[in-house]
């Protein structure tokens, strides 16, 4: 499995904006990188995922390198309720859908 | 909807007991999967299906038993379990098994005295 590295946790004030990092130097070439997120007590939540491309949907951006060995969460303006651990993985033809869970970046969101 | 369900919430269960977690989704997914929690800890994958079929088995014990009766529901049976398989068992469901994105159900916590 394409394994990925992520700093073990990082910190905003809120309505600032954060950029996680993630580093996925062995990734196939035709897998995509996803981004998912822990609430407490809750379930995994999808974010967002791309192959090459910068994408951006309601909740975040995803900024992806040139060639593709690290990539960005950004959340344009943290709140509280994005307190989490995020999660980053890849997922696609060498892993045939798997997601490998990582130990993830706990994000504090202070007010 | 991009809602999955899964019931019980909470379960409690001797080690000589049969029980079932049960599973849902009407996104009409064709891929569904079943992960473990422990606390503190990331999830990981148990089991796999796609189709209906099972296509993934990260070896499991056979003490874990999972089902895929149709292509809306799941369901992992579960018998003879020992208490360090208390855990939080998760319920996902995808599009399929390429680099679609996971919906994940809020999970079942699971306590086996």
């Amino acid at each position: 499995d394409a394994k990925t590295t992520q700093p073990n946790s990082m910190e905003s004030n809120e309505e600032e904006p954060v950029h996680l990092p993630c580093n996925h130097s062995t990734i196939s070439g035709t897998d995509y990188i996803h981004w998912y997120r822990q609430l407490p007590s809750q379930g995994p939540e999808y974010v967002i995922h791309g192959l090459t491309s910068n994408v951006n949907n309601r909740m975040a951006s995803l900024a992806i390198a040139e060639d593709r060995k690290s990539s960005t969460l950004i959340l344009h303006r943290a709140t509280l309720r994005d307190a989490a651990v995020y999660y980053c993985m890849s997922v696609g033809g060498s892993t045939l859908g798997r997601l490998y869970f990582g130990r993830g970046t706990q994000l504090t969101v202070w007010p | 909807d991009t809602e999955v369900t899964q019931t019980p919430k909470h379960l409690v269960m001797g080690m000589t007991n049969k029980k079932s977690l049960k599973c849902e989704q009407h996104m009409g997914h064709r891929a569904m999967y079943w992960y473990k929690q422990k606390a503190k800890k990331p999830p990981e994958l148990m089991f796999v299906y796609s189709y209906e079929k099972l296509s993934i088995n990260e070896s499991v014990p056979s003490r874990f038993s999972p089902e895929c009766p149709n292509s809306s529901l799941l369901n992992l049976h579960l018998h003879a379990l020992q208490p360090e398989d208390s855990a939080l068992y998760l319920c996902a469901s995808s599009q399929g098994v390429g680099g679609s994105e996971q919906y994940f159900g809020p999970g079942t916590r699971l306590t086996v005295t």
